[in-house]
């Protein structure tokens, strides 16, 4: 079975940093996409970036680019997401997700979500 | 970078049917393939159309996606509709390597 395991929930105060994880199991890693989305509370689905895990290609998206890094370790299958001073406005449902298809892709599937709440 | 706007939200009876649009602010609706997602409460988001009306194994029939050029937009359609419809319907689409969502249609079945 093809699955995407996200870290779990995180709360952390402004200023400080943060790196979530994704660890994909049931297929080769590194013949796909991962990307990033986020779902801010009660909000829709923003695509933040994607990662080539082969070699660690990214793209962002301009919303996204300069606060975010996103990068992958290939020998553990596992892509990640940091930030290094997270803001009140991070808070959020972050969710990994394969992208499958040709150039364009689609995600499936989709990680569980890890919900980071910053809060003073 | 185009936008995709759906509506925000729709209601429809079960056994009905029911169909969510989604348009392209500019350039083709046909330039690139149009996706739908469910996401319903507190769950990740799961594949219910690609490539504009593929159907993932394991997702019914009664979920359709056709795509329409002459309103430059895309449309998912559910018919026999089930309480278990119920959810959030997001559409992705795709640009010179980014990645475009729709804001989301909220569905209710009563």
């Amino acid at each position: 079975e093809v699955q995407l395991v996200q870290s779990g929930a995180e709360v952390k105060k402004p200023g400080e940093s943060l790196r979530i994880s994704c660890k994909g199991s049931g297929y080769s890693f590194t013949s796909y996409w991962i990307s990033w989305v986020r779902q801010m509370p009660g909000k829709g689905l923003e695509w933040m970036g994607r990662i080539d895990p082969s070699d660690s290609y990214t793209n962002y998206s301009p919303s996204f680019q300069g606060h975010v890094t996103i990068s992958a370790d290939k020998s553990i299958s596992t892509a990640y997401l940091q930030w290094s001073s997270l803001k009140a406005s991070d808070t959020a449902m972050y969710y990994c997700a394969r992208q499958v298809g040709a150039i364009e892709g689609w995600f499936d599937p989709w990680g569980q979500g890890t919900l980071v709440t910053v809060s003073s | 970078n185009f936008m995709l706007t759906q509506p925000h939200s729709v209601s429809e009876s079960p056994g009905k049917t029911v169909t969510i649009s989604c348009t392209r602010s500019s350039g083709s609706i046909a330039s690139n393939y149009v996706q739908w997602y469910q996401q319903r409460p507190g769950s990740a988001p799961t594949t219910v159309i690609y490539e504009d009306n593929q159907r993932p194994s394991g997702v019914p029939d009664r979920f359709s996606g056709s795509i329409d050029s002459s309103s430059n937009s895309a449309s998912l359609t559910i018919s026999g509709l089930k309480t278990e419809d119920e959810a959030d319907y997001y559409c992705q689409s795709y640009d010179s390597s980014f990645w475009v969502f729709g804001g989301g249609t909220k569905l209710t079945v009563l």
